[in-house]
């Protein structure tokens, strides 16, 4: 069955960076979209970024322009989540989550990984 | 950048309707699908591309969008609605958008 598997809680530093992964089985990777959407401690979802991991190409939020970057490894089925310059608002679990390809472009997140919490704490 | 509004909380009787709102500029222009997430649980996707539902979630769930609002709605609530509810759309510009979420209360 489909299936998205994230790696493990991280605990950072201020400034640090985090690095999360993200293995999709039961389905090619590369006919789906793979978002990344965090969600702090009690708080609502936010659309970080995108990946087509076809041909790698990115689409990130401005928020997070210059910070975020999202690479995969097709030989691996597994898409990466890379965040740097860490801050304590960055506290949030980390989810990936993908979308079929069409022509009108990303649509709704038919599966999401089981999340992944980061905490910045000094 | 685009914003979607939802109300923070909805309350509802059991056995009664639930309608759930998300509102943005020309909203009935994009396509918007509907999340369900329940606490400590990833969300779950319950409508998409405004009406549609995914196999698995039961026929009291809808979906329409028109002019600048969507609305998500239950029919028949149940208990197991209870939990958060989160609309998404796309904008050329700002990308993925969420609303803020609205907490069901099935009381």
């Amino acid at each position: 069955q489909v299936q998205l598997v994230q790696s493990g809680a991280e605990v950072k530093k201020p400034e640090a960076s985090v690095k999360i992964s993200c293995k999709a089985s039961g389905y090619t990777l590369s006919k789906y979209y793979m978002h990344w959407v965090r969600q702090a401690p009690g708080q609502g979802l936010e659309w970080m970024g995108t990946i087509i991991p076809g041909d790698g190409s990115t689409t990130y939020a401005q928020k997070f322009q210059g910070r975020l970057t999202l690479t995969r490894d097709t030989s691996r089925s597994t898409v990466y989540m890379e965040l740097r310059s860490l801050r304590s608002e960055d506290t949030a679990v980390y989810y990936c989550a993908r979308d079929e390809i069409v022509v009108a472009g990303p649509d709704a997140f038919d599966t999401w990984g089981q999340g992944t919490l980061v905490t910045v704490s000094s | 950048s685009y914003e979607l509004t939802q109300p923070p909380s909805v309350s509802v009787s059991p056995g009664q309707t639930a309608s759930i709102t998300c509102s943005g500029d020309k909203l009935g222009n994009k396509f918007v699908s509907w999340y369900q997430q329940k606490p400590g649980h990833s969300p779950i996707l319950v409508i998409y591309q405004d009406t549609n539902r995914p196999s698995g979630i039961p026929e009291r769930i809808s979906g329409s969008n028109s002019g600048n609002t969507a609305t998500l709605t239950i029919s028949g609530t149940q208990a197991m609605d209870e939990a958060d509810y989160y609309c998404l759309a796309w904008d050329s510009s700002t990308g993925g958008v969420f609303g803020g979420g609205t907490k069901l209360t099935v009381l």
